[in-house]
């Protein structure tokens, strides 16, 4: 089955500063890859989501995320955070023959003002 | 996408009883899925829930402990059985919505005292 690592436990930025999140992957064949928010006290959000294309995904808010291929990675990307932006990241991955979603541990994201 | 009502969305339980959590869909769905999310961590599948068939649980979870019924296409049950506190956690259920990918609920934050 596929696996998720998310490698960031607690990432603390300051406003306008550019946010990474990693997120990589175990499965050998084709994937669908996601990147869902949770603001405190909220439920899970979609961020943006990746099928097939350009590997180079925009979503909500501001956030873009990059598929690259032979690195199994989908990593979160936005050049310049809010402090709206604090909440938990969660990278999923679905293989195309499941039906089920994988997630990693999350990373949690506070922005200072 | 599709609106998920879960109910209830927080109880405290004493432990030695169960608790049931429905699931509320506003459109037919082939699959819906229970997730877990404990303090602190990431989510973890429990099983998933086929319309006319028995739900497909994950290691880890059993059909005695985490009983699931499915009676029509928009909703579903979960129950946790025979509680103690380290069943004390968020429980989500979410369906696959289109391009949205998966769709989740509130969730229904459980305590067990």
């Amino acid at each position: 089955a596929q696996s998720v690592s998310q490698h960031n436990h607690h990432v603390i930025l300051s406003e306008a500063a550019s946010l990474e999140l990693g997120c990589n992957y175990s499965y050998g064949g084709t994937v669908n890859l996601f990147w869902y928010v949770q603001y405190p006290g909220q439920h899970l959000q979609l961020l943006l989501k990746y099928f097939s294309g350009d590997p180079l995904v925009k979503g909500i808010k501001g956030f873009e995320a990059e598929f690259i291929k032979s690195k199994f990675s989908f990593n979160l990307r936005k050049p310049s955070v809010q402090w709206s932006d604090t909440a938990e990241y969660f990278c999923a991955v679905n293989a195309n023959n499941n039906n089920d979603m994988r997630f990693g541990a999350g990373t949690r994201l506070t922005v200072k003002p | 996408s599709a609106v998920i009502s879960q109910k209830p969305s927080r109880d405290i339980c004493q432990r030695g009883t169960s608790l049931t959590i429905q699931c509320q869909v506003d459109s037919q769905v082939t699959m819906m899925f229970w997730y877990r999310q404990q303090p602190g961590q990431s989510l973890t599948l429990i099983a998933t829930a086929n319309q006319g068939s028995e739900a497909t649980y994950e290691s880890g979870f059993v059909i005695d402990k985490f009983p699931i019924s499915r009676p029509n296409l928009t909703f579903s049950t979960l129950t946790v059985s025979n509680m103690s506190p380290e069943d004390s956690s968020i429980y989500l259920c979410s369906v696959i919505w289109g391009d949205y990918g998966y769709t989740f609920g509130s969730g229904t934050r459980l305590t067990v005292v």
